[in-house]
């Protein structure tokens, strides 16, 4: 069965810190793996798309690493910022379907001052 | 240049009753996919529309029907709603690439349906 699994399922962290955000897939077969940003009760936003030839790409403080062998995925948040409290979704698309997007629950994280 | 967008944004029906939610799809965009996430779960895939026809579906009873129209606008329609209905409705769109990988898709705001 195709499934995202993501840990934690919530974290709470400091203002200025770092933090990484875990995803494991069991997806197969497998296009492409994307990490999405969702504000309570607003639409996810794409902060990276990586096919399962890059290892890691970056948006900004936000960089993903993906591990097609183990079907591992990270997104490393640096120097956080209040206004990155939300949910981080980890998103696996299957081979052949555009549009059948597999999508994990969510880590929610809160930046506190 | 106006990003997805979805109407109503709220919506409160009863159970039993019959709903249509509305998506316009980016600028440029030729395909639209219908979500539904209930509270606290991560989105899960309805159906996608491309050329005026549902290309793929989710596991989603028929009760949940949609259509494309030539402006690539879509409905999704809910029949015979039930209270685990509840969700928030999100559409997405994207242009369609043969044999892409890695294409984007954008999301609307959603609509919070409501069944009482």
């Amino acid at each position: 069965k195709n499934q995202v699994e993501q840990s934690p399922q919530s974290l709470i962290i400091l203002e200025g810190k770092n933090c990484t955000l875990q995803c494991n897939y069991t997806v197969s077969p497998f296009s492409n793996l994307r990490w999405y940003k969702q504000d309570t009760g607003r639409g996810p936003v794409s902060l990276t798309i990586m096919t399962f030839s890059e290892n890691t790409k970056s948006n900004g403080r936000y960089t993903a690493t993906l591990d097609a062998d183990t079907k591992q995925s990270s997104l490393h948040i640096t120097a956080s910022q209040l206004s990155d409290s939300a949910s981080y979704i980890c998103v696996v698309s299957p081979g052949g379907s555009q549009g059948n997007l597999i999508f994990g629950k969510g880590t929610k994280l809160s930046v506190k001052p | 240049d106006a990003g997805v967008t979805q109407s109503p944004t709220h919506l409160i029906k009863t159970r039993g009753q019959q709903v249509t939610l509305r998506c316009s799809p980016k600028s440029g965009h030729d395909t639209v996919s219908w979500y539904q996430q209930a509270l606290g779960q991560g989105p899960q895939f309805i159906f996608q529309y491309y050329e005026e026809e549902e290309r793929q579906r989710g596991n989603f009873p028929d009760r949940f029907s949609g259509h494309q129209f030539p402006n690539y606008s879509s409905e999704l329609n809910v029949n015979a709603l039930l209270l685990g209905d509840s969700a928030l409705y999100l559409c997405a769109s994207s242009f369609f690439f043969p044999n892409k990988l890695g294409y984007e898709q954008y999301f609307g705001p959603g609509t919070r349906l409501t069944v009482t």
